[in-house]
């Protein structure tokens, strides 16, 4: 099984419409990083969050990271075609003893999401 | 400020050829990692490189695969000979130590 879930796995919603992509881990992330890539391209950074409860914001795109720092969502506020393309979280999941993991990135399988104009 | 580099974009090849991809990272980014994506995956880590010293190639195929870092700046990563599950997206990206990681646009690699 992934060590990173992301649900839903695929996403198709009318242009306006709000989203939320989920991910998580049963492990403790010391770094959560959002990405976008369209089909055949590289990842493009979004944000990065660190803090539990950490909320950051840019444009049209909302990331919260859980109190707990195994979960974070990415919510889209009144999505737009521009918005489609695959997300992925990616997360620094060193282990309890910490630094073996130090900048390695695990990554879910990603979302595939759709706008429909 | 350019972007990481990579070349080829794409690359269709036999099996058992062998086969090169070249990145070019961010300028002053002294880590560069090595990932492969496979379809409907996320990108696994492969190899990462901090200046020329590869500290983490744990993930790295070793008998088919190898890679470079001369001087500590350009990369290259090289497959010899290729199989058809090598088939894959091989992406590129740099940071500083320990930093957000910035990604190339990727070598699709196509075995046949």
């Amino acid at each position: 099984s992934q060590e990173l879930e992301q649900s839903p796995q695929s996403l198709i919603v009318q242009e306006g419409k709000n989203l939320t992509i989920n991910c998580t881990s049963s492990k403790t992330l010391y770094g959560l990083y959002w990405y976008k890539q369209k089909y055949g391209e590289g990842l493009i950074f979004l944000m990065m969050l660190q803090k539990g409860g950490e909320e950051k914001s840019h444009e049209k795109i909302t990331a919260k990271l859980d109190e707990k720092k195994q979960q974070s969502s990415l919510h889209i506020t009144a999505s737009q075609p521009s918005h489609a393309g695959i997300y992925l979280c990616g997360a620094d999941m060193r282990g309890n003893a910490g630094g073996t993991s130090y900048g390695k990135l695990t990554f879910g399988q990603g979302t595939i999401l759709t706008v429909h104009p | 400020e350019a972007g990481v580099v990579q070349s080829p974009r794409y690359k269709i090849i036999e099996k058992k050829q062998p086969v090169a991809f070249w990145c070019n990272p961010i300028s002053g980014h002294n880590t560069l990692y090595w990932y492969r994506q496979n379809l409907g995956q996320g990108p696994e880590l492969l190899i990462r490189y901090e200046n020329e010293e590869a500290v983490d190639d744990s993930q790295l195929p070793k008998d088919r695969f190898s890679a470079e870092r001369l001087k500590g700046v350009d990369s290259t990563l090289k497959i010899q000979p290729a199989e058809l599950g090598d088939s894959a997206v091989y992406l590129c990206a740099s940071s500083l130590v320990s930093d957000t990681q910035y990604f190339g646009p990727g070598t699709r690699l196509t075995v046949l």
